[in-house]
């Protein structure tokens, strides 16, 4: 079906590590995929994308990997901060224009 | 420069009343959406629109209409609200939609309760 999904619901991290957030999806013919962020209280913020013809893409401290064969995307965060914590959902865009998101990961900052 | 707002902020209403959460826009974006988000569920997508006069359901799309009679505007309206509508609703502009053309910028929601 058409859905996508995350692993964890909550990932704690310390301060100064790096953060991997996972997503699984189903749909093989999406071909765009977004990470969005969301602080308590405010609507999600775009952090990176990548397209299905690319594998890997980096932003400021982000990374997002994409494996096509296993339907998996995750995103790396370097050097993890207490500015980091959030929501992080990743979105899919479908064929048919509808973009679809997951249920969403709590990272946590340890001190 | 605005981005994506949304009013009211926050609303309660009776069971089976009716109102419409504004959304607008001056980014000229084409494309248009709105998002349900309950605890747990992550944001559901309700309707959407690519761009004035045309508008097609999403994945929770009952007892919710939309129309888009302009770039600029896109408003929800709960017909006969329940207390499963009770929720926090987001309106999302990108420039474009199927292909990746840009990510969506999201007002900051409306918080709707529904007694």
């Amino acid at each position: 079906g058409e859905s996508v999904g995350l692993h964890l619901p909550t990932l704690s991290v310390q301060e100064g590590d790096n953060s991997i957030i996972n997503c699984a999806y189903s749909n093989s013919a999406s071909d765009y995929f977004i990470w969005y962020k969301q602080e308590s209280g405010k609507g999600p913020q775009f952090i990176i994308d990548i397209r299905s013809n690319m594998d890997k893409r980096q932003g400021q401290r982000v990374t997002v990997l994409l494996n096509k064969t296993v339907k998996h995307l995750s995103l790396q965060i370097a050097a993890t901060q207490p500015g980091d914590s959030a929501v992080y959902f990743c979105a899919e865009n479908m064929w048919d224009d509808k973009i679809i998101f997951g249920k969403g990961t709590r990272l946590h900052i340890l001190p | 420069n605005a981005g994506v707002t949304q009013t009211p902020k926050f609303q309660v209403l009776k069971t089976g009343q009716s109102m419409t959460l504004q959304c607008a826009q001056d980014m000229n974006h084409e494309y248009m959406s709105w998002y349900r988000q309950d605890p747990g569920m992550g944001l559901r997508l309700i309707h959407y629109s690519v761009g004035a006069g045309i508008t097609d359901q999403g994945e929770v799309p009952n007892g919710y209409n939309v129309s888009r009679s302009t770039t600029e505007d896109f408003p929800l309206r709960l017909l006969s609200a329940a207390p499963s509508q009770t929720s926090v609703y987001f309106c999302a502009s990108s420039y474009g939609g199927t292909g990746g053309f840009g990510e969506l910028f999201f007002g900051e929601g409306s918080r709707l309760t529904v007694l």
